[in-house]
């Protein structure tokens, strides 16, 4: 019963460093997102997949590059990390895109990343 | 463009006595309204859902909600809390003709300390 994993739990990058935080999901769904959680902030959208092969922008996309890898996988890439990209990042999904429709979000439990 | 405010960053409630949580949301049409809890480390969890009917909606630990659009509120209710509901509640507004997951807009939530 994984439902939303992501992996890793915890990193710590320098500026300029890159990396791929990883999600993947068991449960069928077409659609995926990206999230970002900053204090007092709520959350907010990076990226989303609507069904496999397709990507689009959220609310704060600059400096972020994402991948639908096939129907369970969906990566986020920072190719230049900076400090303000020091957040915890959610990984979540949805049955489809049209979350009115009965499709709730599906949450992992987040990245907690740290730029220096 | 939809907002959704949520006017208490943080409640203190004794363990056993009533909660209500404040959600107030800014949209022009029907909008679909979720509450979700996020505990310590972990993703966000949905506690219930509004779509259309019935304006009071039951959700999973006992929570329930009431959309009262006179009001442009959906508060989040539990008649006794206990020690386990101590965490981050974060209310999200959605349209139908937004689409879907790419048009929610989440509070920035309410941090909830239990008293014992």
């Amino acid at each position: 019963n994984a439902g939303v994993t992501q992996t890793p739990k915890f990193q710590v990058l320098k500026t300029g460093q890159s990396m791929t935080l990883q999600c993947a999901q068991d449960m069928n769904h077409n659609s995926m997102y990206w999230y970002r959680q900053d204090p007092g902030m709520g959350l907010r959208l990076i990226y989303y997949s609507a069904s496999e092969g397709t990507t689009d922008k959220g609310e704060v996309p600059n400096g972020y590059n994402v991948s639908r890898l096939n129907k369970r996988e969906f990566s986020l890439r920072l190719e230049s990390a900076a400090p303000s990209q020091t957040s915890v990042y959610f990984c979540a999904s949805s049955r489809n895109l049209m979350v009115g429709t009965n499709s709730p979000l599906h949450f992992g439990n987040g990245t907690r990343l740290t730029v220096t | 463009a939809q907002s959704v405010t949520q006017p208490d960053i943080h409640i203190t409630v004794s363990e056993g006595a009533s909660l209500e949580l404040r959600c107030n949301y800014s949209y022009g049409a029907t909008p679909y309204l979720f509450w979700y809890v996020q505990s310590p480390g972990q993703g966000l969890q949905l506690l219930l859902k509004y779509f259309s009917g019935d304006t009071l909606v039951q959700g999973i630990k006992g929570f329930e909600a009431e959309f009262k659009r006179s009001q442009s509120s959906f508060n989040l209710r539990k008649p006794s809390v206990h020690w386990s509901d101590a965490a981050e509640y974060f209310c999200a507004v959605g349209s139908y003709s937004g689409g879907g997951a790419d048009g929610l807009t989440f509070g920035k939530g309410t941090h909830l300390i239990i008293q014992p």
